[in-house]
């Protein structure tokens, strides 16, 4: 059965600070790595998404990278701003059925 | 282009009573897939579709049913609503190929008393 953690649960950076997320899952035949973001209340937005056979994805100050042989994944954000303020989640898609398997998520707060 | 659209957006049922919470998509997806997230315990699979017709159970299925009658929708149903099914829920999409990942819809804030 995949497992995935995110580390760390919960993360305070003061503005303008480069941070990391971290995220590791157990089975590594997976089709790609999904990271999205959540904010209080609301749904799930799409950041990267990252293909098996990738290394790394790059939107804006957002960096992903995999290395699949490991199992891990980790969500680099540039030059961090108080709207960075959300919820990450790390999701792998895998199974026969292409399912996805999300992590608990790290709660992060960049304050002014 | 409407993405994954789901209905109602909040609801709140008596003990016992049943609804259908509904998920329909735009984009031609053959994966649709229902989450329930609950504080402490993430976001958890319940039922998921690889095309019409085919469904089958995730990690939660219980108290819940579901059928893809055709490829835009997917509702859920729940059969006699208990309190533990007080729950944000989730629905997305993909088409499953490993250049795509899941749409996810606005979700549908259920309270059941």
């Amino acid at each position: 059965k995949q497992e995935v953690t995110q580390i760390p649960a919960a993360l305070s950076v003061p503005e303008g600070e480069n941070l990391v997320l971290n995220c590791s899952f157990t089975d590594s035949a997976i089709y790609n790595l999904q990271w999205f973001r959540q904010d209080p209340g609301k749904g799930l937005t799409s950041l990267l998404l990252i293909q098996s056979s990738q290394r790394e994805q790059t939107s804006g100050r957002l960096n992903a990278s995999l290395d699949k042989s490991s199992g891990r994944s980790t969500l680099y954000i540039a030059a961090s701003q108080p709207g960075d303020s959300a919820t990450y989640l790390c999701a792998v898609q895998s199974g026969s059925a292409r399912q996805l398997t999300f992590g608990s998520g790290t709660q992060l707060t960049v304050l002014p | 282009n409407a993405g994954v659209t789901q209905t109602p957006k909040f609801q709140v049922l008596k003990t016992g009573q049943s609804m259908t919470l509904q998920c329909a998509q735009d984009m031609n997806h053959e994966y649709m897939s229902w989450y329930r997230q609950d504080p402490g315990m993430g976001l958890r699979l319940i039922h998921y579709s690889v095309g019409a017709g085919i469904t089958d159970q995730g990690e939660v299925p219980n108290g819940y049913n579901v059928s893809r009658s055709t490829t835009e929708d997917f509702p859920l149903r729940l059969l006699s609503a208990a309190p533990s099914q007080t729950s944000v829920y989730f629905c997305a999409s993909s088409k499953g190929n490993a250049g795509y990942g899941y749409t996810f819809g606005s979700g549908t804030r259920l309270t059941v008393v």
